[in-house]
Formats: C-alpha cells, structure tokens, sequence
C-alpha cells in the first residue's frame, strides 16, 4: 500500500541533544513538507521540499533542518537551538507539477510523531 | 497576509443532524485552494473535501458538502447526519499559490462533538 511512514511515533529528548525525525513515502510525490502542531492549535509550516536536493524554510524553521538526499526520503532533525520542540510534527507530502484538480493539490499527512523534551 | 479564521473553538451537534463549520480565509491570490481536514484524537490528518478558487460549483464528498462564497472569503463545512464517529478536530486551510511552494495554511480549529 502506498503512504507516509514517521518513526518514531513518540520520541523523547533531553534538553541539549539533537534529534531527527524520519519521514518516508512510497507514493511517488515530488513535494514534501514538515509542519508543527501545538496542543489546540493549527499546524504551522516548518520546511518544504519541491524537488530532491533542494528545501525552502517556511514560516517557523529556527532550531531546525532537514535534507532531500532521495525524493522517498525528508527527514527533520530539532536541534538543540529549538527552544521549545515539545510538540507534534507531521510530515507530508503532495504528486506534484502536470496534473490538475483536487488529486494534485491534496497534501497527504503521515501519522505524527510526538516529541517531548524531558 | 494570508490567513485562516475558524472562530468557533467548539460545536455540539445531535447524531444525525447537519452541522455547519465556518472558516473564513484572506489572500490577495487569484488561485488557491480551500480545505478541510479532519483529525481524530490519534493525530492523523485525514483530507475531507477541496474546493480550487475558479471552480464554480460548491464541492461535495459523501456527508461532506463545502458552502464556498468567495465574495465573502468564506469556505465553511457542512456535515448532513452527523454520526458519532465525526466527533473530531476539524480544520480549514488554504494552499497558497504553487510558485511558493503550494503549502497549506491552517486555521485553528473547530473541536466537534457528536452527542447521541
């Protein structure tokens, strides 16, 4: 079946330490993106990438990064600049250019992961 | 600035009664796209409906309808028979013009609850 996959689920960090969150996806899209989400709230835009090798930064990328080495492949590393990573990360990906209507504008979402510092 | 609104924090509904979600949204684009997703207590974004800026004709998905005005900047999500299994956070969000990456901007939320 194709989808998204995030590993790990839940994830716990130490202040200090650096962590990466995988993201992974089989459905052959081109774009992927990483967004945040706070208790009650929407989701904000953390990075995106349109093509392999190359990401842009959204609306709150301080603290983190990520790399597009495989067009499967996003993952999103918070780093200990993040001052407060305590939150649920969802990754996600869209087909792309050449098509139109509704199947080519839906972004797809994996299932999250929770990190919590400690 | 490009901005979703959803001013209803929580909504009750009877099971099998329509609801009504409202979400008004603000961009100076000519293209973009409005929708709404829903997301359960595990988390998971689960894609319900679209409507593109140029189309005429309100979009429908099953139980799902979406009352677009577009002179009114308003996207707001109709639920018909509400069913126990819709009770949920719902959001609205639009995508913003593809030359920017095509990403979604997301309101709120509207928190539902389906009482039996």
């Amino acid at each position: 079946d194709g989808g998204i996959t995030q590993s790990p689920k839940y994830l716990f960090r130490k202040e200090g330490q650096n962590v990466t969150l995988s993201c992974e996806q089989n459905l052959n899209h081109d774009a992927m993106y990483w967004y945040r989400q706070d208790p009650g709230q929407g989701l904000r835009l953390i990075y995106y990438s349109q093509i392999v090798n190359d990401f842009q930064k959204g609306d709150i990328a301080e603290g983190y990064s990520v790399s597009r080495e495989k067009k499967e492949s996003f993952p999103l590393t918070v780093t200990s600049a993040q001052k407060n990573p305590t939150a649920f990360y969802l990754c996600a990906s869209r087909p792309g250019t050449g098509l139109s209507g509704a199947s080519y504008n839906e972004q797809f979402f994996g299932p999250g992961t929770r990190l919590t510092v400690l | 600035a490009q901005k979703i609104t959803q001013t209803q924090p929580g909504m009750f509904v009877q099971e099998k009664e329509a609801v009504t979600l409202d979400c008004t949204y603000d961009t100076s684009d000519q293209s973009y796209g409005l929708f709404w997703y829903k997301q359960p207590s595990s988390g998971e974004m689960i894609f319900l409906i679209y409507q593109g800026s140029y189309d005429e004709q309100n979009a429908t998905e099953g139980r799902y309808s979406l009352n677009f005005q577009k002179a009114r900047k308003s996207a707001n999500l109709v639920i018909s028979a509400s069913q126990l299994g819709d009770s949920a956070m719902y959001f609205c969000a639009m995508r913003v013009a593809y030359n920017q990456g095509g990403k979604l901007i997301f309101g709120q939320g509207t928190e539902l609850s389906v009482k039996p």
